[in-house]
């Protein structure tokens, strides 16, 4: 199986920084690789497929950058809504794993 | 507007059965792979199985955690997903998540929607 490990897994920040969030795959994956946010009691969200690909409706403040086995997760001025827990998962093979999340919190 | 909502969840002993559904709606049900995706209390996301299409032959693939004990279905005709849980064990609890497994710009494997999640307790 590929494991995901993600970096910080947790992280306080203020309304208007730029922040990044780092995932390193165990082995080689391409571009094979999502971001979701996920609030708690809400479902997942993706934001970013195929590593800077951004989803439909999410703001372009969100954005994915790496292939190979390392890749960030940037957003260039955080919102209040912004505050969330994210993964990283890699789609290049079965199983699909994610990383281990970072919370972002409001400093 | 694409909804899946998942219901079936609750309080099952260890060694128990449960089946989970997932109810599908505002897309082409027939053209989307469907997974399980699952959160136990104060972890992270651990993906739990798929299933494919009729053109790609209904074909499943599970998590190790869950082969042999778990299997995903699904019924066309009512848009439904099912994940049938078997000898469950208390590591099995967690909140389970019905989501749509497409491939973003025809290339990307991503799990697109998600529904809200049901609640499975394993606990004697």
């Amino acid at each position: 199986d590929i494991q995901m490990t993600q970096s910080p897994s947790s992280l306080s920040a203020s309304v208007g920084d730029r922040v990044t969030i780092t995932c390193r795959a165990s082995q080689s994956i391409s571009n094979y690789l999502n971001w979701y946010q996920h609030k708690p009691g809400k479902a997942p969200n993706l934001l970013i497929y195929g590593a800077s690909s951004l989803q439909g409706g999410v703001p372009s403040r969100f954005s994915g950058s790496g292939s190979g086995t390392d890749f960030t997760l940037t957003i260039s001025s955080l919102q209040p809504e912004d505050f969330a827990t994210f993964y990283c998962q890699q789609s290049y093979s079965i199983p699909l794993t994610f990383g281990q999340g970072t919370t972002l919190e409001i400093k | 507007e694409v909804q899946l909502v998942e219901s079936g969840g609750g309080l099952v002993k260890p060694g128990g059965s449960l089946r989970l559904s997932c109810a599908a709606s505002g897309f082409i049900f027939t053209n989307a792979w469907m997974s399980w995706v699952r959160q136990g209390p104060g972890k992270g996301l651990e993906w739990v199985g798929r299933i494919k299409t009729k053109a790609d032959g209904w074909a499943t693939d599970y998590a190790a955690p869950v082969k042999g004990r778990f299997t995903i279905s699904r019924h066309h005709s009512r848009n439904m997903v099912y994940l049938q849980m078997n000898s469950l064990k208390t590591e099995d609890t967690a909140v389970y998540y019905c989501t749509t497994d497409q491939h973003m710009g025809g290339s990307y494997e991503a799990l697109d929607y998600w529904g809200q999640g049901t609640p499975v307790t394993v606990s004697s």
